[in-house]
């Protein structure tokens, strides 16, 4: 079955760009669907944060603004979340999940936490 | 910036029935939107519970249902289990704002 596993830092510094990669397995990116990010705080809920479809059309959270920016590599079965601009409040584990395209997220990722901080 | 208010925390007994309410309004759950459900077992990421309203996913055990009107939606465990202990999410589409994904605050449910 579908899974999904995200990877980059742990650490970021206040200010700088977080970056994380989400690699599907067992489904081809370029076969359909959206794919997206979301987020939880420690101790907090779930926030969606974008979606990406393979032909690369997106749509984004308006709370993010214009920090966020998801692409997606189907050379590599994967896509991307950058966030730029971090501040403390970004800390928080970050899942990847598949998007049914109905609006249920499924399958998720582990999730990864990135913590913000100098 | 949640707009689907949940009950902080239920609890009950092994055996007993639980609900856990999502309260929207006109501009998602009341709007037509789909309500989903998901469980988050301590630690483990969100598991889809529940999917268009009241579809299960195949593995998920009948104990679980759920329901939606006008504004709000709701998810029922009935014969409450040891291993059902986790937190749990409603999910809707919000047409307000050019249109998002929102999460429910979330429920504890704790089985005494």
């Amino acid at each position: 079955q579908v899974q999904l596993q995200e990877s980059g830092p742990g650490l970021v510094k206040p200010s700088e760009t977080l970056s994380l990669t989400c690699t599907v397995s067992a489904y081809s990116i370029s076969s359909g669907y959206y794919w997206g990010w979301i987020r939880q705080p420690p101790g907090k809920g779930l926030e969606w944060i974008g979606s990406i479809h393979h032909s690369g059309s997106t749509f984004y959270n308006p709370s993010f603004k214009s920090r966020v920016t998801i692409s997606v590599d189907t050379s590599r079965n994967q896509f991307s979340l950058k966030l730029s601009s971090v501040t403390a409040a970004d800390t928080a584990v970050y899942y990847c999940a598949k998007d049914s395209g109905s609006d249920w997220f499924d399958p998720w990722g582990q999730g990864t936490l990135v913590t913000v901080s100098s | 910036q949640s707009v689907l208010t949940q009950p902080p925390s239920v609890s009950g007994a092994p055996g007993q029935r639980v609900t856990i309410s999502c309260t929207g309004s006109s501009s998602n759950i009341g709007a037509g939107y789909d309500v989903h459900w998901y469980q988050q077992l301590p630690g483990t990421a969100p598991k889809l519970l529940i999917y268009g309203n009241r579809d299960r996913p195949s593995g998920v055990p009948d104990r679980f249902s759920a329901s939606k009107s006008g504004t709000s939606a709701s998810l029922v465990i009935s014969g409450l289990q040891a291993e059902d202990e986790a937190d749990y999410y409603c999910q809707s589409y919000d047409s307000s704002l050019s249109g998002l994904y929102v999460f429910g605050t979330g429920t504890k449910v704790t089985v005494l």
